[in-house]
C-alpha cells in the first residue's frame, strides 16, 4: 500500500533540545511539504521541497531545518531556536504542485 | 494580504443537509480544495474546484464562484461519522496552498 508515514505519533522533549521528525513516502511523489497546525488556525507551511536536494522556506521557517537527500524522505528538525514548538506537525506530498496533497498521520510534539 | 474565511463551528442533525461556506482573498487563484479532518488525524482530500459551478461526488458537493471569491461544501444525508473539521484551501499564483482555520461540524442524533 502506498502512503506517507510519520514517526513517532507523539513526541515529548525538554526545552532547549533539538528534535527530528520523520516523514517517508512511497507514492513516488516529487513534492513534499511540512505544515504546522495549531488550535483555531489554518495549516501553516514550514518548508517544502519540489525535487531532491532542493527545498524552500515557507511562511514560518524560523527555528526549523529540513533536508531532502532522497525522494522518499523529508525529515524536519525542530531546533531550540523555535520559540513555541509545541504543535501538531503534518507532512504531505503531491505528484505535481497543482494536484491534491496527501498527508501523513502527523506527529504531536510537546516541549516541556 | 491573503485570507480564507470559514465559520468556526456548525451543528447539524443526522440525516439532514449542511452547507459550509468559504470566502477567500488571495494573490492569484489556481483552484480551491476541501479537506476533511477528524480530530487528531490527517486531513483527507474531498474535492477540487478550479472552474465555476458545482462538482458532485456522492453525498458531498462543492461549489465555486471565482468572481465572488466564494465556495461552499454541501453535505447531504448527514451521518455521525461526518463529525469532523472541514478545511478550505486555495492554491495561489505560486501554487502554494493558503488554508482556512477549518469549520468544526458537530452532528447530533
Amino acid at each position: 500500500d502506498g502512503g506517507i508515514t510519520q514517526s513517532p505519533k507523539y513526541l515529548f522533549r525538554k526545552e532547549g533540545q533539538n528534535v527530528t521528525l520523520s516523514c517517508e513516502q512511497n507514492l513516488n511523489h516529487d513534492a513534499m511539504y511540512w505544515y504546522r497546525q495549531d488550535p483555531g488556525q489554518g495549516l501553516r507551511l514550514i518548508y517544502y521541497s519540489q525535487i531532491v536536494n532542493d527545498f524552500q522556506k515557507g511562511d514560518i521557517a524560523e527555528g526549523y531545518s529540513v533536508s531532502r537527500e532522497k525522494k522518499e524522505s523529508f525529515p524536519l528538525t525542530v531546533t531550540s531556536a523555535q520559540k513555541n514548538p509545541t504543535a501538531f506537525y503534518l507532512c504531505a506530498s503531491t505528484q505535481r504542485e497543482f494536484n491534491e496533497q496527501f498527508f501523513g498521520p502527523g506527529t504531536r510534539l510537546t516541549v516541556l | 494580504g491573503q485570507n480564507i474565511d470559514q465559520p468556526t463551528e456548525m451543528t447539524a442533525t443526522e440525516g439532514a443537509i449542511v452547507q459550509i461556506n468559504c470566502t477567500y482573498q488571495t494573490s492569484g487563484f489556481n483552484g480551491l480544495f476541501w479537506y476533511q479532518q477528524h480530530a487528531g488525524e490527517a486531513p483527507t482530500f474531498l474535492s477540487y474546484n478550479v472552474l465555476d459551478g458545482l462538482e458532485e461526488k456522492g453525498r458531498f458537493s462543492s461549489f465555486l464562484s471565482r468572481s465572488k471569491g466564494y465556495s461552499y461544501l454541501l453535505l447531504k444525508e448527514l451521518q455521525m461519522k461526518d463529525s469532523a473539521s472541514y478545511l478550505c484551501a486555495v492554491m495561489d499564483s505560486n501554487y502554494q496552498l493558503i488554508w482556512g482555520a477549518g469549520t468544526k461540524l458537530i452532528i447530533k442524533p
